[in-house]
């Protein structure tokens, strides 16, 4: 099955700058690959999702990027704000039914 | 639309006893999804339905947890009899496959077995 790795696990940041999270995943058949934040004693929501015939996506300040060779993805968050601290999951996907999560970033951006 | 809705949203019980939890999709969702959020295994798929139909259960750890889909409105994920180890923030989450991947989560259920 798919494996997914996500680094680092914390991750802290001063106010205004860009924090970067980094994932692999091993099954080259996922195609579908989502972030989620989950703020303390929240549900998780999705913040931005790649395909894999797309290699970059943005959306504001939030971008993802995809290697599909290196099998690696990643979130780059620019201008850091603190309402941005929380838990961030990457996930690969093959079919939009099993997710597989990575164990999470937890980010904290300091004012 | 108010959202993935779930309850209880805290359940303390004592080990043995029976715990059901409860979830409503969003409407005109197609896929249910049932997750167990914990420290040590971070999030896990237990049992996905799509049109009330169980596709796939094998995330399911043991015997004495079931899920039902009754309707398209309604899921249940019981455990019988509960452990201490099956303390965890239980999630459940609907998508719409034609519009998107899109998983959205409810609020979740804080269980916790003495």
């Amino acid at each position: 099955g798919e494996n997914v790795e996500q680094h680092p696990s914390t991750l802290s940041v001063q106010e205004g700058d860009s924090a970067v999270i980094k994932c692999t995943y091993s099954d080259s058949a996922s195609n579908y690959f989502p972030w989620y934040k989950q703020e303390l004693g929240k549900r998780p929501q999705l913040i931005i999702d790649i395909r894999s015939n797309v290699g970059e996506k943005k959306d504001q300040r939030i971008a993802v990027t995809l290697n599909k060779t290196a099998k690696h993805f990643s979130l780059h968050i620019t201008e850091t704000q603190p309402e941005d601290s929380a838990v961030y999951f990457c996930a690969a996907s093959d079919t939009g039914n099993q997710f597989y999560f990575g164990t999470g970033t937890s980010l904290t951006v300091i004012p | 639309d108010a959202g993935v809705i779930q309850s209880p949203r805290h359940e303390v019980t004592e080990m043995g006893q029976e715990v059901t939890l409860r979830c409503k999709p969003i409407s005109g969702h197609d896929y249910l999804f049932w997750y167990r959020q914990t420290m040590m295994r971070g999030l896990e798929l237990l049992i996905y339905f799509n049109n009330n139909v169980p596709i796939d259960d094998s995330g399911m750890p043991e015997d004495r947890f079931s899920a039902k889909m009754p309707n398209a409105s309604f899921s249940t994920l019981k455990i019988q009899p509960s452990e201490p180890r099956d303390s965890a923030v239980y999630f459940c989450a609907s998508s719409f496959r034609q519009s998107s991947y899109e998983q959205y989560f409810g609020p979740g259920t804080r269980l916790t077995v003495t």
